[in-house]
């Protein structure tokens, strides 16, 4: 079955950009989708379809899609953006289509 | 603004049932599918599958598959999650998710979560 490779976790400092890998074979022919999740909370969609922005994220929140990876980018990064963050994918493991989940990273705002 | 509404916290003990519960407000509850996410303690997201209201066409993920059961109840705009005999290994936080509208779309609006331990 298809697989979604995260880095466990990531460091970055105030005021940097923080950039969150998602890997997987020929990723770039599927459509990726990101979640923001904090401790003790249900995730949130930050970025849909490769760069998409839902309304009320904000703008320092991007996305991109290229051969192998995906790459979720936090610009100007806050203490309010530690936390986990999880990409997503459709493909077909049967007669239908699945989700699959990236294995998450913990993002820590030094 | 659309709202999915699960169940509380429950506590149960290995070999009993149990159904939870994702109740939708503020959209055509028949018209979307929903989604269950499984997330155990300190761990990432598992897709269980999905159930569309609508119909009731259920697709469950192959680990999954026989472990549990999904349905809806269209008329009270609410989904289903269920076991017919839970293990500790049950135990974890379960998510229902909306699908958005598209083809492959995202999970756009998550339940709150529900709770479930199980435990001797």
């Amino acid at each position: 079955s298809y697989v979604l490779t995260q880095a466990p976790s990531v460091s970055v400092a105030p005021g940097e950009t923080a950039r969150l890998s998602c890997g997987g074979h020929n990723i770039v022919s599927k459509s990726v989708h990101w979640y923001q999740q904090k401790p003790g909370q249900a995730p949130v969609v930050v970025i849909s379809f490769d760069s998409d922005r839902p309304s009320g994220i904000p703008e320092r929140f991007s996305g991109s899609n290229s051969g192998n990876t995906a790459t979720l980018t936090i610009s100007r990064v806050e203490a309010g953006d530690e936390a986990d963050y999880f990409c997503q994918v459709w493909d077909r493991v049967t007669e239908h289509q699945e989700v699959i989940f990236g294995g998450g990273t913990k993002l820590t705002v030094l | 603004d659309v709202q999915l509404v699960q169940t509380g916290t429950d506590v149960k003990k290995p070999g009993e049932s149990l159904r939870i519960s994702c109740k939708g407000f503020g959209y055509r509850f028949d018209m979307y599918w929903i989604a269950w996410v499984r997330q155990m303690p300190g761990k990432g997201l598992e897709w269980m599958g999905s159930i569309y209201p609508g119909d009731s066409d259920t697709r469950y993920s192959p680990s999954f598959q026989g472990q549990v059961t999904m349905s809806a109840d269209e008329s009270n705009t609410t989904a289903y999650l269920e076991w017919s005999s839970l293990k500790a290994s049950d135990t974890a936080m379960y998510f229902c998710a909306r699908h958005g509208p598209s083809p492959r779309p995202q999970l756009d609006n998550w339940g709150q979560g529900t709770l479930v331990t199980v435990s001797s």
